[in-house]
């Protein structure tokens, strides 16, 4: 099934440093969402995005839904060891339709 | 006040086998959505439900794939014939219906030798 282009695929960081990823899509979307997978577990919910445009923060966590609304990407600013995890976008197209698209994820480690 | 909650959370079974995921949504969570998640993937959309009918069965990959929600609350995801490619974890997840946010439960990791 259709998976929304999300980059990078992986990435290694030093704590403390701050980290950016984002997700485009062929396809407007009307909510964007970003999720934490860790290990054996369910994503769990941690910005959501309802407006074009709209920068929204959580916390160190700041996301973006972009103005053409194919695209949002997520910030984690000084980044700790407990950020490790896997980050997925996922996108709501809006309507009657329901269905969550998501990205592959982004799998993040931080260093000590 | 809990969460969604999914049994069992490992299942490992033989090919050609039955076998049935649950689904306890958060109270009072008239929608009720599962997806499967493969290795290194996103998860990808099956079924979603609104109250006890299927709104939306389109991610149903084919006929061996079944879901319930006889009463509104609990699911109960059902795959007939089992094969090696259904290995992936099965996650529910459920929203109030005026609310976009999905909320996931810990999934079933579903195992077909």
């Amino acid at each position: 099934g259709q998976q929304l282009n999300q980059s990078p695929q992986s990435m290694f960081i030093q704590e403390g440093e701050d980290v950016s990823m984002n997700c485009t899509s062929s396809s407007i979307f009307n909510t964007w969402l970003w999720y934490k997978q860790d290990p054996g577990e369910g994503p769990v919910l941690l910005i959501a995005l309802y407006k074009a445009g709209e920068l929204t923060s959580n916390g160190r966590l700041t996301a973006q839904f972009g103005i053409t609304r194919k695209d949002s990407f997520l910030n984690i600013s000084a980044s700790i060891p407990s950020d490790v995890g896997i980050y997925f976008c996922a996108g709501l197209p809006g309507g009657s339709a329901r269905q969550l698209t998501f990205g592959s994820g982004t799998q993040l480690t931080v260093l000590p | 006040g809990a969460g969604v909650s999914q049994t069992p959370s490992n299942k490992v079974t033989e090919k050609g086998k039955y076998v049935e995921l649950r689904c306890d949504p958060i109270s009072g969570h008239t929608a009720l959505y599962w997806y499967r998640q493969s290795l290194g993937q996103g998860p990808e959309f099956l079924i979603y439900f609104q109250g006890t009918g299927a709104a939306d069965d389109s991610g149903l990959p084919n006929d061996r794939f079944f879901a319930v929600r006889p009463e509104g609350s609990v699911s109960t995801l059902k795959i007939q014939r089992t094969e090696r490619g259904d290995s992936a974890v099965y996650l529910c997840a459920s929203s109030l219906l005026s609310q976009e946010t999905q909320y996931f439960g810990p999934g079933t990791r579903l195992l077909v030798l």
